[in-house]
């Protein structure tokens, strides 16, 4: 039973414009949340996280908002960029307000192109 | 080094033999993850330390697979017996651990072809 789930396997999207990549998940103990990009051949690398108090982090050109009743996250890249163009995963983790640190669950991954 | 380390990054092997996959964690972090990622497929959870212990293991595929870590550092992940299933790339992760559920770094994995 997958619960963290990325529907969509790809995404393609022109320069400049806006790409909204999306994840659902089931288990409402969740309380962090984090995307990972992932180019070929190399290892997934932290982008942005949330926590579950609150609904929206930005970082420059990414933005993360967290919807808990709907159990949804999306991350938001404005303006896209083709070095934008990699896989990337959703992740989830339960405890941070427990102080008990688990294991991050990932979904299967978004694979955006950025086209010139 | 300052990041995550795994070795080797390439592994071809025959059906039926023993493979270890080596993860040298960034310093200071107490949290080891080991993950996979077959062809086409998402990140899959295969086990977790938090310092020397595995409070869950609940992923390793078969009794084929363990892992351990010693002195709260270095991982090695050991797969007996490898079938063609198993190829992969195995993906090592550290973090701060315990009350910091913070991102983890990841590696960039160790490529396992079992022909």
């Amino acid at each position: 039973d997958q619960q963290v789930k990325q529907n969509s396997p790809s995404l393609s999207v022109q320069e400049g414009r806006i790409s909204i990549l999306n994840c659902d998940y089931t288990n409402s103990m969740f309380d962090y949340f984090l995307w990972y990009k992932k180019y070929p051949a190399e290892g997934p690398t932290f982008l942005i996280s949330i926590s579950s108090i609150k609904d929206k982090n930005e970082d420059g050109r990414f933005t993360v908002f967290l919807n808990k009743s709907a159990k949804h996250l999306s991350l938001h890249i404005v303006p896209s960029q083709p070095g934008d163009s990699a896989v990337y995963f959703c992740a989830a983790s339960a405890g941070l307000f427990t102080g008990a640190n688990s294991k991050l669950t990932f979904g299967k991954g978004i694979t955006l192109s950025v086209r010139p | 080094g300052a990041g995550v380390s795994q070795s080797p990054s390439n592994k071809v092997t025959e059906k039926g033999k023993d493979v270890e996959l080596r993860c040298d964690p960034i310093s200071g972090h107490t949290a080891l993850y080991w993950y996979r990622q077959s062809l086409g497929q998402g990140l899959e959870f295969l086990i977790y330390f938090q310092g020397n212990s595995a409070p869950d293991k609940s992923g390793l595929p078969s009794d084929r697979f363990s892992a351990e870590r010693t002195g709260g550092s270095v991982s090695t992940l050991t797969i007996q017996r490898t079938q063609q299933e198993d190829s992969a790339v195995y993906l090592c992760a550290s973090s701060l651990g315990l009350f910091q559920n913070t991102e983890a770094f990841f590696g960039q994995g160790t490529r396992l072809t079992v022909v």
